[in-house]
């Protein structure tokens, strides 16, 4: 049982470049999300998908892109990366009707720069 | 617009010693407020407080909930270099189009010298 997954684990862009950042869970959750986090800033939401087949803006979505594939997987991507997007993204995935229905997992993790 | 602020943000103290972190909300329609401990990568679960006055335990960590006054505190006891870490407060709200946005303060930096 490996949770939440993400890949690649770092990376490096140049402005304008596109990337995809993949998530992947395997607690059968319906829920899943994308923040990214800068220093002093805490985890700001990028995008959600309550369940599959639906997304959902965050507090940041601009410049985001995000692709619900399946119940397991939710990736997000960059169409044209500049700067203010370097930071660390998660992933993380949550069971509405379980018992703890409010509570995320998260994945590890991506360091993304863009140069 | 759903706010949530950590004090202090950062914070030094020796093996042994008892802290408390503060976490403050304000949030339309509140359902929960979490804590989690952030160490060098994913954030991981440690609390969810829904009641005002129930205390809850694990180990040498504790945390309650004040849903009048609007605030939570994490209280860590004995502290060792593995508590080390940041904590994260978040608020989730009761539902609607708020659903699943959890709203996080900055953190809080805890580091336990020897």
């Amino acid at each position: 049982n490996a949770g939440v997954t993400q890949t690649p684990k770092f990376q490096v862009l140049k402005t304008g470049q596109s990337m995809t950042l993949q998530c992947a869970q395997d607690m059968n959750h319906n829920s899943m999300y994308w923040y990214r986090q800068d220093p002093g800033m805490g985890l700001r939401l990028i995008y959600y998908s309550a369940s599959e087949g639906t997304t959902d803006k965050g507090e940041v979505p601009n410049g985001y892109n995000v692709s619900r594939l399946n119940k397991r997987e939710f990736s997000l991507r960059l169409e044209s990366a500049a700067p203010s997007q370097t930071s660390v993204y998660f992933c993380a995935s949550s069971d509405p009707g379980g018992a703890r229905r409010d509570t995320q997992y998260f994945g590890p993790g991506t360091r993304l720069t863009v140069l | 617009e759903d706010k949530v602020v950590q004090s202090p943000l950062s914070l030094v103290v020796h093996e042994g010693d008892t802290v408390t972190l503060n976490c403050s909300y304000e949030v339309t329609n509140f359902r929960s407020l979490l804590w989690y401990k952030q160490e060098k990568k994913a954030p991981t679960f440690l609390f969810m407080l829904t009641s005002s006055g129930i205390e809850k335990k694990s180990g040498r960590l504790s945390s309650i909930l004040d849903k009048k006054e609007l605030f939570s505190i994490l209280n860590i006891t004995a502290t060792q270099t593995g508590d080390s870490a940041v904590y994260l407060c978040a608020v989730v709200p009761a539902g609607g189009t708020s659903y699943g946005k959890l709203t996080f303060g900055q953190g809080t930096i805890l580091t336990v010298h020897p």
